[in-house]
């Protein structure tokens, strides 16, 4: 059985850009969680898709988005991309938690 | 909102020696979840406790869930070198179809050869 994927492993964007990082849950898992992972933070919930619906979002400005596949795979959209967004985004499967690997996004 | 206190932040232990770190919180939880996170990776998940007073071990790693339902703690013992990585807690109040995690910042571990 696959694990949870995430892609890219690595992004470097330009403050201003807009950034894109996709998520595909384990097989029969209908729910993703989103998580910002930046340094010395620990980890802070983004967004929780369940079913193809938004279910609840963090504390994090309306230029976080997202969305959720008919095939439960998960799309986060970071608009107007600035310094402070590099962190890794980690996607996870299931409300307990099973993590992919992560996608390091790098502002300059 | 509600919060983890998880401690220590960091620990430098001599291979051999046990660990210990709890995670506390001023809410009460009804699932307490210890992952590891090596890097360039995303957390694993260790162990799971469902319940109030729980024990349960996972080779040599034991965590509880506290009486009060508000902390947990995790420790391993006889540290080896590949134990290094970051340590977090989790915690969620699962029920009437909310599922959400909450976590703590993590207790960074290092083990001296």
């Amino acid at each position: 059985e696959a694990g949870v994927t995430q892609s890219p492993t690595h992004l470097i964007k330009t403050r201003g850009q807009q950034a894109t990082l996709r998520c595909s849950p384990i097989s029969g898992h209908t729910s993703v969680y989103w998580y910002q992972q930046a340094l010395g933070l620990g980890l802070q919930f983004l967004l929780w898709y369940d079913e193809g619906e938004e279910r609840n979002r963090g504390n994090f400005p309306p230029r976080f988005s997202g969305r959720q596949f008919p095939n439960y795979s998960s799309e986060l959209n970071v608009n107007a991309l600035e310094l402070e967004d590099s962190a890794l985004y980690l996607c996870a499967s299931s409300w307990m938690a099973f993590f992919g690997q992560g996608t390091r996004l790098t502002v300059v | 909102g509600q919060q983890l206190n998880q401690s220590p932040q960091s620990m430098f232990i001599q291979e051999g020696e046990d660990v210990s770190m709890n995670c506390t919180s001023s809410s009460i939880f009804n699932t307490w979840l210890w992952y590891k996170q090596e890097p360039g990776e995303g957390p694993v998940l260790l162990i799971a406790l469902y319940k109030a007073g729980e024990l349960t071990s996972n080779g040599r790693l034991t965590a509880q869930f506290g009486i009060t339902r508000k902390d947990s703690f995790l420790n391993i013992s006889a540290s080896i070198p590949s134990d290094v990585g970051i340590y977090f807690c989790g915690a969620a109040y699962s029920g009437a179809g909310s599922y959400q995690l909450t976590f703590g910042k993590g207790t960074k571990l290092s083990v001296i050869p």
